[in-house]
């Protein structure tokens, strides 16, 4: 079973689109996050939401919206895609008070021609 | 400065060679710090997380210098295996522990 999944893989779309990715995790865990990793390899959050409250917003974006119907899934919609956005998406979870520990999703590599 | 910095790399060694990568952490009320895995083209594993005596892990050894603000991860006895990114990463305690940053990671190539 897979602990932290992340749906689509790959995901190329044209400027001006709108796109969302899924994220689901069953390890139980009481928060999510996404980050975004850029050409440069650099990994950076984006979002952190603990039991479907949003805690943490990085001066994300507002064409980025995230949505937590529930502890077990983050999903993160994006409106009007820009050329800046290609990168990899990943999606994480952690038990905040047992370790801090991070168990990534695949990621999602998303192409914005 | 940065939250964290990593050594630039990469770290080019021979299989069998003790490699060593360093980290510095700019906020000293951080208390939380990791080592990850990055594969090419994957996602990050946690390699180990540091403890304040510092833990070792098979050939892997983690060490907390606080007074210093780094933390260090030695690899013995270099297999081909550990070619990789390894990603340092602090928590950021004033974010109640939502946070973690992580630094810009050090690529090690292993060679026969």
């Amino acid at each position: 079973d897979t602990a932290v999944s992340q749906t689509p893989k790959y995901l190329v779309t044209q400027m001006g689109n709108d796109k969302s990715i899924k994220c689901e995790q069953n390890l139980g865990h009481d928060t999510m996050y996404w980050y975004k990793q850029d050409s440069k390899k650099f990994l950076k959050i984006m979002f952190s939401y603990n039991n479907k409250e949003l805690i943490i917003n990085e001066t994300v974006p507002n064409r980025f919206s995230p949505k937590s119907p529930d502890k077990a899934h983050l999903n993160l919609h994006i409106n009007s895609l820009e050329l800046g956005d290609s990168a990899v998406y990943f999606c994480a979870s952690s038990q905040v008070g047992l370790g801090y520990e991070q168990y990534f999703g695949p990621g999602t590599r998303l192409t914005v021609t | 400065r940065k939250e964290v910095e990593q050594d630039p790399g990469p770290f080019n060694v021979p299989e069998g060679a003790t490699v060593a990568f360093n980290c510095t952490y700019s906020n000293s009320a951080s208390q939380s710090f990791f080592w990850y895995r990055q594969d090419c083209r994957k996602e990050p594993k946690l390699l180990m997380s540091v403890y304040s005596s510092g833990n070792e892990d098979g050939r892997f050894t983690a060490q907390l210098n606080r007074a210093s603000q780094y933390i260090s991860l030695l690899i013995r006895d270099s297999k081909l295996s550990d070619s990789a990114t390894y990603l340092c990463a602090v928590n950021d305690e004033e974010a109640g522990g939502f946070k973690t940053i992580f630094g810009a990671g050090t690529r090690l190539f292993v060679k026969a």
